[in-house]
């Protein structure tokens, strides 16, 4: 498809569990960004990447998040040793350079039991 | 760090009604960002924001800045149901980091 694809919609995960999310940006979108979006909030931003510089890291919430983006296009998310805390709708977004209209995908919904 | 304000959260109105939605941001933002969601779905981009005095519109939505104020302001005219949603406003710092307000949950009653 044409927009951004995120996998998987939907994970449910145990406590103490690794997750990878993964974000398909649409292509030729040189910035992606990762948002989390806890049940009945706001956006929390996470992570942005900008080609080939170095990311933006300054929103993930703690040393078990991190992300990576591999030759520019897709990214994933990986959450080590998940807490419940961390159960939301992990959303992406894509665009090209600093141009105005961003993209997001439909998001993957984690639930950490 | 720029910190991005909303009101009201939560906003019940009737069919017909006009309203407006407060966006204030607490630094100098290059854009500024509104976008609908609709439950269980993703986020929609509504309007980008560019420039002090900017205005757009569609339908019955109309969004407008002033960057001194530092206040972006989105405006329902004559409510629809169909205008039923969260909308948020977002910022962006010269660092192209995108900030997003806590949402506003809008309920149009019939």
């Amino acid at each position: 498809g044409a927009g951004v694809s995120q996998s998987p919609s939907n994970k449910v995960t145990e406590k103490g569990k690794d997750v990878e999310l993964r974000c398909d940006p649409i292509s030729g979108h040189t910035a992606l960004y990762w948002y989390r979006q806890s049940l009945g909030q706001g956006l929390e931003f996470l992570i942005y990447f900008q080609g080939n510089s170095a990311p933006d890291k300054s929103g993930l919430p703690s040393d078990r998040f991190s992300a990576e983006r591999t030759g520019g296009s897709v990214s994933t998310l990986t959450i080590q040793r998940t807490q419940q805390e961390d159960s939301a709708v992990y959303l992406c977004a894509s665009r090209i350079g600093r141009t105005p209209h961003i993209y997001f995908g439909e998001g993957s919904w984690l639930t950490v039991v | 760090e720029l910190k991005v304000e909303q009101n009201p959260l939560f906003l019940s109105m009737q069919e017909g009604k006009n309203y407006t939605i407060y966006c204030n941001y607490s630094t100098t933002s290059d854009r500024l960002y509104w976008y609908r969601q609709d439950p269980g779905k993703s986020l929609e981009s509504l309007f980008v924001l560019l420039s002090n005095g900017a205005v757009k519109q569609e339908g019955r939505l109309m969004a407008s800045l002033d960057t001194k104020a530092r206040l972006s302001t989105l405006h329902i005219t004559a409510a629809v149901h169909d205008l039923s949603a969260t909308y948020f406003c977002a910022g962006q710092l010269r660092d192209d980091k995108i900030i997003f307000g806590k949402g506003t949950r809008l309920h149009i009653l019939p």
